[in-house]
C-alpha cells in the first residue's frame, strides 16, 4: 500500500517568515494529494490539493510543489501569520477501481511566534 | 448551510461495551467517510458510504462497522471496545464518492475514551 512521510513533524517560525512542510509517497501511481490544516478542537480543513498533472498550485500565501519524479510534494506558506499556528497533514491516494483510501503524513505542528 | 455535525462530541467506555457515533453530512452531500485519529497511528481511513452503499474499507478489524441511512446520515459502531480504540472519529463529507477527489468537509470529530 501507499506510505507518506512527512517532515518536519515540528517547525517553529517567527511571524513574516516563510514556512516548507515536505512529504515523499510510495506509490508512483498516487495521483491526489491534498493537504489539510487542523486547529485544536477542530476536524481538519483543507486548504490545498494538487493533482498529479499540475507541478505547482498557488492560492494566496499557499504554494503546493509536486515532484511526480522524485515521489514528494510540499507545501509553502508565505507571510506566516499567528493564525497559520496549527497541525498541517498532507495525503496521497492511488486510484484503484474508483476507490479513493487516502494515506495520511503524520502531521507537521507549526507554530509562528509573533 | 451548516457543516458536518457529529455526535456525541465526548464518551467514555469501559472495555468490552459497544459504541455507536452518529454523523450528519452537510445538505446535499452523499459521500461520507469516516476516520480515527491517534497519536500513534495518525489519521487512518476506516471507511467511505455513498447512497447507503459501503464503497471502500480500510484496514481495521470487523469490530469497526458502519452504515449509511437513506437521507445519508451515517453511524459507526465499534463493539467489544478495548483501550487502543481510544481515539478521535472523525466523519467528512462530499458531493460525491472519494474517488472523485472532490474536497472532502470534517466534522469536529467525537472523541472516544476506552478506560
Amino acid at each position: 500500500g501507499e506510505n507518506v512521510e512527512q517532515h518536519p513533524s515540528t517547525l517553529s517560525v517567527q511571524e513574516g517568515d516563510s514556512a516548507v512542510i515536505k512529504c515523499t509517497y510510495s506509490d508512483s501511481a498516487s495521483n491526489y494529494f491534498p493537504w489539510y490544516k487542523q486547529e485544536l478542537g477542530k476536524g481538519p480543513q483543507l486548504i490545498i490539493d494538487i493533482r498529479s498533472n499540475v507541478g505547482e498550485k498557488k492560492d494566496q500565501r499557499i504554494a503546493v510543489t509536486l515532484n511526480k519524479t522524485a515521489k514528494h510534494f510540499s507545501l509553502h506558506i508565505t507571510e506566516t501569520q499567528p493564525e497559520d499556528s496549527a497541525v498541517y497533514f498532507c495525503a496521497a491516494s492511488p486510484p484503484s477501481g474508483g476507490s479513493y483510501i487516502p494515506t495520511f503524513g503524520r502531521g507537521t505542528s507549526l507554530i509562528v511566534h509573533p | 448551510k451548516a457543516g458536518v455535525t457529529q455526535t456525541p462530541r465526548y464518551l467514555i467506555k469501559t472495555r468490552g461495551q459497544q459504541v455507536t457515533l452518529s454523523c450528519s453530512p452537510i445538505s446535499g452531500h452523499r459521500s461520507v467517510s469516516w476516520y480515527q485519529q491517534t497519536p500513534g497511528q495518525g489519521l487512518q481511513f476506516l471507511f467511505e458510504y455513498f447512497s447507503e452503499t459501503q464503497r471502500n474499507k480500510g484496514n481495521f478489524p470487523g469490530r469497526f462497522s458502519g452504515r449509511q441511512f437513506s437521507n445519508s446520515r451515517s453511524e459507526m459502531n465499534v463493539s467489544t471496545l478495548e483501550l487502543g480504540d481510544s481515539a478521535l472519529y472523525l466523519c467528512a463529507s462530499s458531493v460525491l464518492p472519494g474517488a472523485y477527489q472532490e474536497t472532502q468537509y470534517f466534522g469536529p470529530g467525537t472523541r472516544l475514551l476506552v478506560l
